[in-house]
């Protein structure tokens, strides 16, 4: 089966502080999710990159889908405390949204 | 606020009983998903519905699991003869079609004593 690896598992930054975290797979996608969960809720989708190469923003944050279809990185500028919670990469194969397999997540913890 | 819902937010009970779960997804969206999510993990697919057919069941979703989606709208997943093991969040999420992103409910919190 397909393996999804998802670094680094947790981080603790400092406020205005950039963050990076990143996501590789064993196998090719078609698209690149990437999740917010907060305590308590359910997670919410942030970015969607649907090509290879893609480098897509949301505000402050920026995701790219890699060249070789494998991997995704999620990048956040200037933390603030709300930025807090646990951020999953969700690719999926053509296969449709029922296939969404997510990663472990990075749990980012901002210090104010 | 439209989003998709779930009842109840927590649910103790004691190993053996059966519990049930509800989902109301978006109302335009003939898509819905069960995901069941343990601690320090990413949500795992259970199964999923377009409009009242069930399409899909994972090999996580044992004997004991049952999901109806009877009229296409509201959705609901039974547990029968609940183990420790069942004790997880069962996440709910809906989408307009197989290329629409998911929207997730808030989840309904299992603990099983």
């Amino acid at each position: 089966g397909q393996q999804l690896n998802q670094s680094p598992q947790s981080m603790f930054i400092q406020e205005g502080e950039d963050v990076s975290m990143n996501c590789t797979s064993s196998s090719i996608f078609n698209t690149w999710l990437w999740y917010k969960q907060d305590p308590g809720e359910g997670p919410v989708l942030l970015i969607a990159l649907y090509k290879a190469g893609e480098l897509t923003s949301n505000g402050r944050l920026t995701a790219q889908f890699g060249i070789t279809r494998k991997d995704s990185f999620l990048n956040i500028s200037a933390s603030i405390p709300s930025d807090v919670g646990i951020y999953f990469c969700a690719p999926l194969d053509s296969g449709g949204y029922q296939k969404v397999t997510f990663g472990t997540g990075t749990k980012l913890q901002v210090i104010p | 606020d439209t989003g998709v819902s779930q009842d109840p937010r927590h649910k103790i009970t004691k190993r053996g009983q059966n519990v049930t779960f509800r989902c109301d997804p978006i109302s335009e969206h003939n898509r819905l998903y069960w995901y069941r999510q343990t601690l320090g993990q990413g949500p795992e697919f259970l199964t999923y519905f377009q409009n009242e057919a069930q399409l899909e069941k994972s090999r996580l979703l044992s004997d004991r699991f049952s999901a109806e989606r009877p009229k296409g709208s509201f959705s609901t997943l039974e547990i029968q003869r609940t183990e420790q093991g069942d004790s997880a969040m069962y996440l709910c999420a809906s989408s307009t079609n197989a290329q629409g992103p998911l929207h997730f409910g808030n989840g309904t919190r299992l603990t099983v004593t």
